[in-house]
């Protein structure tokens, strides 16, 4: 399948522990904030998301934080495990329509 | 509940050549969007369409042309292709074209262009 995750930055974390996936955003004017993984050959799967008047939302394992004083999102995966190595990408929406900005993306490697 | 599927899966075309791909949208979304992903980088947005409209568009060339269809199907043209064209085509619905719900994407088309 096609690789996505050529040049990008990567973390390896071992199984079990959590994992911090940091995210600069660009524009102060974004108001929905969403972090997706892709993983080999397959499109972006959504995983959360946090609109702006939030700071902290959790999900099934995952909670992303919102920091819009320095423009920062996180994603921190608890219990990380190997279906979690993916590339995670973070996205903002700015506009009033579905123009979404997609970050760089970070490579997380679980080592069994 | 059928999730958003993509054709063909990869596809090869000679530089000046035109292309159409294809998506149908999940169940019950009216909004779809196109992105272009280069190896190694993140989507990149190209246009949307809700109400068989275009309402929003990226940084790419009129040769980049779409269409949405009454059941919400879309379609992407590209035309006069070029070798930096080579990339994965992503299609994503949403239930909302106001930028404020997830999108859910289809696995892509891959164009190589020789």
């Amino acid at each position: 399948g096609e690789s996505v995750g050529l040049h990008l930055p990567t973390l390896s974390v071992q199984e079990g522990d959590n994992s911090i996936i940091n995210c600069a955003y660009s524009n102060s004017a974004s108001d929905y904030f969403i972090w997706y993984k892709q993983e080999s050959g397959k499109g972006p799967q959504f995983i959360i998301d946090i609109r702006s008047n939030m700071d902290k939302r959790q999900g099934q394992r995952v909670t992303v934080l919102l920091n819009k004083t320095v423009k920062h999102l996180s994603l921190q995966i608890a219990a990380t495990q190997p279906g979690d190595s993916a590339v995670y990408f973070c996205a903002e929406n700015s506009g009033g329509y579905q123009k979404v900005t997609f970050g760089t993306g970070t490579k997380l490697q679980v080592i069994p | 509940e059928t999730g958003v599927t993509q054709s063909p899966t990869h596809l090869i075309k000679t530089r000046g050549q035109q292309v159409t791909l294809r998506c149908s949208s999940q169940s019950g979304h009216n909004t779809v969007s196109w992105y272009q992903q280069a190896l190694g980088q993140g989507p990149q947005f190209i246009f949307q369409y809700y109400r068989e409209e275009e309402n929003g568009r990226g940084n790419f060339p009129p040769r980049f042309s779409g269409l949405q269809f009454p059941n919400y199907s879309s379609e992407l043209n590209v035309n006069a292709l070029e070798l930096d064209d080579s990339a994965l085509y992503l299609c994503a619905s949403s239930i909302s074209e106001a930028g404020d719900q997830p999108q859910h994407f289809g696995d892509g088309t891959r164009l190589s262009i020789l």
